[in-house]
């Protein structure tokens, strides 16, 4: 079976700093995405990987890949406020878009 | 294009009574999931369609749930009878599947309430 796990789950910050989500899973894919989440509102696609060492970026916001440590990060520069959400990976576990999430880490950005 | 568009944004209901929940895909997309998100299990496959063919269903609770697809425009989860433990947000999303790398368009949810 398999597993999708975020760590930090919760994460408080300020705002200008730098800190990195984290996302492990436990069998091969070559597929990993990101999504937000804002309280009480739908998910938002972020980011598709879709091979080892693939990087995307996209403002404060940067998403890696490495497959071979089944491992990716989402790393935030110099926060902002309106950054503050869940954040959720997903794994596509059989190449047909059936994603398993991972628990998602809430992130809040404080002034 | 208008998204994913889900009916009801909101179902209140007491115990035992039937809820239907509708999910209209985009249009072109041959992939159609259902979530479930709780606080305490986070977001849950359902089940997924992909040309109105239901793929893997392992992830509906029990027999009181069930899911359909008519046409590709249209589909809708079931819940005969429910009950409080059936209280979540239900997801519906649609995608163009894996050949395309296309990620999984949500729509806004309904939040289900079984009193």
């Amino acid at each position: 079976e398999l597993k999708v796990e975020q760590n930090p789950l919760f994460l408080s910050m300020q705002e200008g700093k730098n800190y990195t989500i984290y996302c492990n899973y436990s069998t091969t894919s070559d597929r990993l995405y990101w999504y937000r989440q804002d309280p009480g509102k739908s998910l938002e696609s972020l980011f598709v990987l879709l091979s080892n060492g693939a990087v995307k970026q996209e403002g404060r916001l940067m998403a890696s890949l490495d497959t071979k440590a089944r491992l990716s990060t989402l790393h935030i520069t110099a926060a902002v406020h309106d950054l503050s959400a869940t954040y959720f990976c997903a794994v596509d576990k059989s190449s047909g878009s059936r994603l398993t999430f991972g628990e998602g880490t809430q992130l809040t950005v404080n002034p | 294009d208008a998204g994913v568009i889900q009916s009801p944004r909101h179902e209140v209901t007491e115990m035992g009574q039937e809820v239907t929940l509708r999910c209209k895909p985009i249009s072109g997309h041959d992939y159609l999931f259902w979530y479930r998100q709780t606080m305490m299990r986070g977001l849950e496959l359902l089940i997924y369609f992909n040309n109105n063919v239901p793929i893997d269903d392992s992830g509906m609770p029990e027999d009181r749930f069930s899911a359909k697809m008519p046409n590709a425009s249209f589909s809708t989860l079931k819940i005969q009878p429910s009950e409080p433990r059936d209280s979540a947000v239900y997801f519906c999303a649609s995608s163009l599947g894996g050949r395309y790398n296309s990620p999984l368009h949500f729509g806004n949810g309904t939040r289900l309430t079984v009193t």
